[in-house]
């Protein structure tokens, strides 16, 4: 699977929204936009998936370049059970293979 | 419904101590992954079950570990001779053979210390 890049860390205020940024420049045509979240002490949760297409569910919205080469997600109004490492993952489609984490985001929510 | 379950959720074993882990998937769910994470550190692949297809073993660190799956139903991971860097949070996870992107849904873990 390609490589993403995410920044290490980054802060919000709680009730504003976030942008979590990953960066996929080696991306294939066939490979899925996955993003995890794993909480303070628990197993990593699924958030999101996309393709090309931006996306919203009731976790979050996945925005996606032109590209393709970059995504964002968009948390709109982070709460303090928000904070936990987010993980951006590329899945080749089709693929039921291990899902390969990186080191992710730990996103701090300040009250 | 149920998600993954995991036992024991903690265990504390003496070095060089034999150690099972298991771990229950979600139902009708074929593909089962274990991952290791050592404190503070990411997630790393262990071993993949799909089906009756032979596991993928290419992440088992030594020949310490192994698993197994019966069916398409438990798993258990077995360290032998545990070692104190066998010290870390096991996460077992399992997703559908059906969905196109293989979404994985994690248990909540079983934390080894090895004295």
């Amino acid at each position: 699977d390609a490589k993403t890049t995410q920044p290490n860390s980054m802060e919000s205020n709680e009730e504003e929204p976030v942008h979590l940024p990953c960066n996929h420049s080696t991306i294939s045509g066939t490979d899925y936009i996955h993003w995890y979240r794993q909480l303070p002490s628990q197993g990593p949760e699924y958030v999101i998936h996309g393709l090309t297409s931006n996306v919203n569910n009731r976790m979050a919205s996945l925005a996606i370049a032109e590209d393709r080469k970059s995504s964002t997600l968009i948390l709109h109004r982070a709460t303090l059970r928000d904070a936990a490492v987010y993980y951006c993952i590329l899945r080749r489609s089709g693929s039921a293979r291990q899902l390969t984490f990186g080191s992710g985001t730990q996103l701090t929510v300040l009250p | 419904g149920a998600g993954v379950s995991q036992s024991p959720s903690n265990k504390v074993t003496e070095k060089g101590k034999d150690v099972e882990l298991r771990c229950d998937p979600i139902s009708g769910h074929t593909a089962l992954y274990w991952y290791r994470q050592r404190l503070g550190q990411g997630l790393e692949f262990l071993i993949y079950f799909q089906g009756n297809s032979a596991p993928d073993k290419s992440g088992l660190p030594s020949d310490r570990f192994s698993a197994e799956r019966t069916g398409e139903s438990v798993s258990t991971l077995t360290i032998q001779r545990t070692q104190q860097e066998d010290s870390a949070v096991y996460l077992c996870a399992s997703s559908l053979a059906s969905a196109i992107t293989y979404e994985q849904y994690f248990g909540p873990g079983t934390r080894l210390t090895v004295t």
